[in-house]
């Protein structure tokens, strides 16, 4: 079955410090998005990408933020000067085959980011 | 925009009790819904879904949604809780024009013994 793989599992930084979060999408899907969980909290979008752009960001998605699909295959959130209130769990997800649009997002096992 | 009120942020069940989640969203089209389940330290995974075919939904672990348009509702429910049903479950939506998802604010569930 098709899935959604992030690395690394875990990464510890500390403040100020810069970090990639890294995912592959399944492969021929069109849409990937970043969504992030603060501990204890909900699900909360950042930011979707579909042919090669941003096409939707939320108001948490500022300029300290950035993706990017650098060779086709990877799909990276970059953030650029982390702050405490960084420290949350990010899922990468996918969705939408060329052929059809399939209609569920699939999830990856996210990445904890802590932010020391 | 798109929304979904998922009322209850802790439920407690006994084990073997029906499990009632509720889910409502917002939408003057009725869009595509969802529910997934997050085990503790663990990704999202989808547990069932309703994209406009039968009303009533069949999931994975023995769940179970129906999709009521009068009521822009997609309950979750089971009609016996186990242990291994305890997690946090969220109700998505994606409008059936667009490519966004929706997340509710989660349902964490208790199965007490």
């Amino acid at each position: 079955e098709p899935e959604v793989t992030q690395t690394p599992s875990h990464q510890v930084t500390q403040m100020g410090q810069e970090v990639i979060l890294r995912c592959v999408p399944i492969s021929n899907h069109l849409y990937f998005y970043w969504y992030r969980q603060i501990l204890g909290q909900k699900v909360e979008f950042l930011v979707s990408f579909y042919n090669n752009e941003i096409s939707e960001k939320s108001e948490i998605f500022d300029d300290q933020f950035s993706v990017e699909r650098p060779d086709g295959s990877n799909f990276t959130l970059k953030i650029r000067s982390t702050k405490l209130e960084d420290s949350a769990m990010y899922f990468c997800a996918s969705w939408g085959w060329a052929e059809t649009v399939n209609t569920e997002a699939f999830f990856g096992q996210g990445t904890r980011l802590t932010v020391v | 925009a798109q929304s979904v009120t998922q009322l209850g942020s802790h439920v407690s069940v006994s084990e073997g009790a029906l499990v009632l989640l509720r889910c409502n969203y917002s939408s003057s089209v009725p869009p595509y819904l969802f529910w997934y389940v997050q085990y503790p330290n663990q990704g999202l995974q989808l547990l069932l879904k309703y994209t406009s075919a039968a009303t009533l939904v069949k999931g994975i672990n023995g769940f179970e949604a129906e999709f009521k348009k009068s009521e822009t509702s997609f309950h979750l429910t089971k009609p016996s809780a186990h242990m291994s049903d305890a997690a946090e479950y969220f109700c998505a939506v994606r409008k059936n024009t667009g490519n966004q998802f929706y997340f509710g604010t989660g349902t964490s569930l208790t199965v007490i013994p």
